[in-house]
């Protein structure tokens, strides 16, 4: 079975900076990626998703996702913080058999200092 | 607009009692879920149906009840047999096959006092 690891729980950044969230998973073969987004008391959005081909991946609101196959990992970046972006970031993967619901992390908090 | 609704945002109830959670689609999305999301445990399935009438139990499906009756209806039933009801809920639809994008609801927060 596939799973996911955020090893960051919180991290804070100053606005302006630029950031990165940490993912790895666990899963046999390529698996199908997703980050997402939720801001306190909300459902999640959808930022970007890998499923195969340009292993850089552009998402909405100007984030990026990289997929390393060597290192198990699908790390989010974005260049420069917006207070705006302070939210909860989850990562989350799927087989690509087609048989198995999303598996989510446990999530990172970020934070955007002035 | 097309979206998924939950209903209510927040919802009270005594310990001992049953309480459905409601969650309708108007995307025409096949497959549906539930997930429960608690303070650092990230999100964890609790249900989901890939097309109606049938529904399969995620991770932590004891305690919870579901029907898809309709392919725009997936509402979740809690229990009394679930031992710490109180949490954040997500509804969320997909288009086809479960490996996909997940689109969420904004939640319904219970808390069973």
């Amino acid at each position: 079975a596939q799973s996911v690891t955020q090893p960051d729980i919180h991290i804070t950044v100053s606005e302006g900076a630029s950031l990165e969230l940490r993912c790895n998973y666990s899963y046999g073969a390529t698996p199908y990626l997703f980050w997402y987004v939720q801001s306190p008391g909300q459902g999640l959005q959808l930022l970007l998703k890998y499923f195969s081909g340009d292993t850089l991946v552009q998402g909405i609101k100007g984030f990026e996702a990289e997929f390393k196959r060597s290192q198990s990992s699908f790390n989010l970046r974005k260049p420069s913080v917006h207070w705006s972006d302070a939210a909860e970031y989850f990562c989350a993967v799927a087989g690509n058999s087609g048989n198995t619901p999303l598996v989510f992390g446990k999530g990172t908090r970020l934070s955007v200092i002035a | 607009d097309g979206g998924i609704t939950q209903s209510p945002k927040y919802l009270f109830r005594k310990e001992g009692q049953n309480v459905t959670l409601s969650c309708e689609q108007n995307l025409n999305h096949d497959a549906m879920y539930w997930y429960r999301q608690d303070p650092g445990q990230g999100l964890r399935l609790i249900y989901y149906s890939q097309i109606v009438n049938d529904f399969q139990k995620g991770d932590i499906a004891e305690g919870y009840s579901v029907s898809r009756e309709k392919k725009e209806s997936f509402p979740l039933t809690v229990t009394s047999a679930q031992k710490n009801p109180t949490a954040f809920y997500l509804c969320a639809s997909s288009i086809e096959r479960i490996n996909t994008e997940a689109f969420f609801g904004q939640g319904t927060r219970l808390t069973v006092v």
